[in-house]
Parts: C-alpha cells; structure tokens; sequence
C-alpha cells in the first residue's frame, strides 16, 4: 500500500494566486513527521517545510503553509502569492517514528508538477 | 548549498559496466541515505548508513552496494549495469532528531545522472 499519495500529477496556477498541492499519507504510527520538498528542472531537492504528528498549529515557513488535518491523514501544501519561480516538481514525504535508533528515512510521494503562468 | 556533495553529476556509461557514485555528507551528519529517482517515478529509497553502519535498506537491488567509510562519506555502486539502471541517484545526509534538531529533514545533495546506454 502506498504510505504517502498525490493525487495531482500536474497543477497550474496564476502568478500572484495562491494554490493548494495535496497530500495524504497512510501510517499506524502515532508519531511521524512529515515534509514537502521543491524540485526544480535543476534538479536538486529543496526543504521546504516540515509538519510534527503532535505539532498542534499547522506549519509555516514565508510563503509556504501546511494544512494538517490529522483525522484524515493529510498534509496539504499551501502556496500564497505564487511567482514565476515556483514551477517545480513538489513532493510530500513522511518519516515513520517506529523504534529507538531506527532509521529515519523519508518516504515520498510520486510529486505533483506545479506550473505557474503569468 | 545543502552541504552535501555528490560526484560524478553525469555519468554515461554501456550496458554490463560497473560504476561508483560517491557522497560526502554535511560536516557533523552520521546518516547517509540513497535514493534512486527514475523518470516519472518518486524517490525511491535504496538504503542508509549511520556512522558506518547499514541502518536500512529499502529497493535495492543485489547488483548495487554501498558502504560508509569512516570519515563518513559513502559510496554506492552499480554493477552488471541495465538500461533500466538510468536514473537519478541522490545521496541526502541528516543530522537525526536526536542532535537537537527536531526535525530530521534530510539534507540533499544535486544528484549524479547516470544514462546507460
């Protein structure tokens, strides 16, 4: 079963609007963490925000919020003010807290192409 | 600049041949991870190593190895290669959660595309 799902392959949004990439993740944890990363056409994968299970107020970094609604295990990713440079691949990844010393690999989704117009 | 380095960024090579992509982590980080990113797919996690250590292993595949050395970068290779083995191959380092950090986001590195032709 797939731990973390995108359901929007491709996305397009108006400069200066803000858009919403979705999320939702399958675990039996109850405690996890989890992250969206922005890749560009270049290539590298960029940091983008990271959400706690326990965290009780729902991430934000600038211009980038995560909407977390834990009942329906999803972790929406919430773009304001969209500019020119946020076309990218993005991806949703979940890291497991399972045991003490246990690996803490992220697991990511299939991403969701965002392209901007001006 | 993410800290961690990956060399070669681009690599051509032939069916059958063998390669080595090598990492060195962000200073001070003891995780190393692998994954392979194929077109059109999402990352796909291959393994990791803590302080030297094989901490998990995720797809990969028998023909393909890594290691940590003491100093802490790692290597991976690839052998007995396909053309199905082109993809690009991240190395990504983090801090762990027990550093202070309470986060654990992994740190990436820009990637080495491998093409087998």
């Amino acid at each position: 079963a797939q731990k973390i799902t995108q359901t929007q392959p491709g996305m397009f949004v108006q400069e200066k609007e803000a858009v919403t990439l979705d999320c939702t993740y399958d675990t039996s944890d109850q405690s996890y963490g989890l992250f969206w990363y922005k890749q560009p056409s270049s290539g590298e994968m960029i940091f983008l925000i990271y959400q706690g299970s326990y965290d009780e107020q729902n991430a934000t970094e600038g211009r980038y919020s995560l909407n977390f609604q834990k009942a329906r295990k999803s972790a929406n990713l919430v773009i304001s003010a969209s500019q020119l440079g946020d076309s990218a691949m993005y991806f949703c990844a979940m890291r497991e807290d399972l045991l003490q010393g246990g690996s803490e690999k992220l697991v990511f989704g299939k991403g969701t192409k965002l392209t901007v117009n001006p | 600049d993410s800290g961690v380095t990956q060399t070669p960024k681009h690599l051509i090579t032939a069916t059958g041949q063998r390669v080595t992509l090598r990492c060195s982590p962000r200073s001070g980080d003891l995780s190393v991870y692998w994954y392979q990113q194929s077109l059109d797919q999402g990352l796909q996690f291959l393994i990791q190593y803590y302080n030297g250590e094989e901490r998990a292993k995720g797809n990969i595949l028998e023909r393909f190895s890594a290691q940590q050395f003491p100093d802490l970068h790692s290597e991976l290779n690839l052998s007995s290669l396909e053309l199905g083995d082109s993809a690009l191959y991240f190395c990504a380092s983090s801090a762990g959660r027990t550093s202070g950090r309470n986060t654990g986001e992994l740190f990436f590195g820009e990637g080495s595309r491998l093409t087998v032709l």
